[in-house]
């Protein structure tokens, strides 16, 4: 069975520093990995995507993530936060592709001035 | 092109109506699937339609829950006997199956209400 795990319900930063958003995930296959943002009222805007090509994935808004497969994890990064990076955040695997996703529990990201 | 889109985008009912939720996927896009996002629960997996085959079922919590996908295109959720513990916001996604394409599109949701 697969799950994720996202460390960390609530992330605060200051604007300009560094965002980091921890997944880890549960897969006996190779998986795909996926980060979604979602803005208040709206819905799930896929960020960026792994699909077992190169390892660190660069998306969009400036945010990339590494798969390491000897950690199992899936880490969002961004060098420097912005004001309308706030939102809610979330990783997700699937075993296929085109399958059901499995999210994590999300994480709020608060960026103050 | 246009989006997923969800109908409606708001829905109060009263406990124990049925009610029913549209969703339209992109067009050409041959994977449907509904997920469900509830403040206890987080997002879950509800049913997943491939174009003719039958759909993954697997996510359904209970039997007052289906869904059907008419013409590999539009799909309504219905959930019957509503209860309080229903209310949540209803997520549509597709995705068209094609080779490297691993991404599901999402649509904006319908928030229900139970009252």
């Amino acid at each position: 069975a697969q799950s994720v795990t996202q460390l960390g319900s609530h992330v605060s930063v200051s604007e300009g520093a560094l965002v980091l958003l921890r997944c880890n995930y549960s897969s006996s296959v190779p998986p795909y990995l996926f980060w979604y943002v979602q803005y208040p009222n709206q819905g799930l805007q896929l960020l960026l995507k792994y699909t077992s090509a190169a390892t660190l994935v660069k998306g969009i808004n400036g945010f990339e993530a590494e798969f390491k497969k000897s950690e199992t994890s899936f880490h969002l990064t961004k060098p420097s936060a912005h004001m309308r990076d706030a939102a809610e955040y979330f990783c997700a695997v699937s075993s296929q592709a085109g399958t059901a996703l499995i999210f994590g529990k999300g994480t709020t990201l608060s960026v103050s001035s | 092109g246009a989006g997923v889109s969800q109908s409606p985008s708001n829905k109060v009912t009263e406990k124990g109506k049925d009610v029913e939720l549209r969703c339209d996927p992109i067009s050409g896009h041959t994977a449907l699937y509904w997920y469900r996002q509830s403040l206890g629960q987080g997002l879950e997996f509800l049913i997943y339609f491939q174009g003719n085959s039958a759909p993954d079922k697997s996510g359904l919590p209970s039997d007052r829950f289906s869904a059907e996908r008419t013409g590999g295109s539009v799909s309504t959720l219905t959930i019957q006997r509503t209860q309080q513990e229903d209310s949540a916001v209803y997520l549509c996604a597709s995705n068209p199956r094609l080779a490297g394409e691993e991404t599901q599109y999402f649509g904006p949701g319908t928030r229900l209400l139970v009252l």
